[in-house]
């Protein structure tokens, strides 16, 4: 149980174009969403937090005009990176949390490299 | 927002001989803990959480982690390193990842 689809696994693109990224929780409802970005031999780093039905919170340092979240649903968050530049590449992987007491475990998905070219 | 530090960048064991990874966490409230690993091109998977219920957490694979007040630590432990355990391993506290610490074992 507990299944993170994050969808496209792999996606290369010119530079000035969106890329869209899905993450859905295909068992469970999730109540909240993370997104995370990881550089290359470098840890996770939080980029956003998402409760359904409301605005993202973003962490400090990141654009939310340029990393647009959304999480209409209890079981799909996007994230779309606008206008992407070469600077944006990266690996983005998401993670969703469900309801219930005491500390929730995250359920990551398998992530999403992004070039840009 | 809490904080956790890994101290290790990399730890090297040989095969069959004890792991320590270690953790130290910052807050002043009853902390979410957990650790994660990472295998190469693989996603990350879930070792263990920190729940108030108990100071000694068992995870999968032999894995446990000892939570300790005193010295605002969460360190992973295994008795017996298997060449399958070389991974990234991460320490998370409040939904924050430390830097992580690259196991490696040794045949």
């Amino acid at each position: 149980g507990a299944v993170v689809s994050q969808h496209p696994s792999w996606v290369i693109c010119k530079s000035g174009t969106s890329v869209k990224i899905e993450c859905r929780s295909l068992d469970f409802q999730a109540t909240t969403m993370f997104w995370y970005r990881q550089f290359p031999k470098q840890s996770l780093m939080l980029m956003a937090t998402s409760n359904e039905g409301s605005k993202a919170t973003y962490e400090q340092g990141v654009e939310k005009d340029k990393f647009l979240i959304n999480h209409a649903s209890l079981t799909l968050s996007t994230l779309t990176v606008t206008s992407a530049h070469p600077e944006d590449s990266s690996f983005y992987i998401c993670s969703a949390r469900g309801r219930g007491y005491g500390n929730q475990p995250q359920h990551f998905g398998d992530g999403t490299r992004l070039s840009i070219l | 927002a809490q904080s956790v530090t890994q101290l290790d960048s990399h730890v090297s064991v040989s095969e069959g001989t004890p792991v320590l990874l270690r953790c130290n966490y910052s807050s002043s409230y009853s902390p979410s803990l957990f650790w994660y690993v990472q295998h190469p091109n693989k996603g990350l998977q879930l070792l263990l959480k920190y729940t108030s219920a108990a100071t000694l957490v068992k995870g999968i694979n032999g894995f446990e982690a000892e939570f300790k007040k005193s010295e605002t630590s969460f360190h992973l432990t295994k008795p017996s390193a298997h060449m399958s355990d070389a991974a990234e391993y991460f320490c998370v506290g409040d939904m924050r990842f430390g830097a992580g610490t690259r196991l490696t074992v040794k045949p």
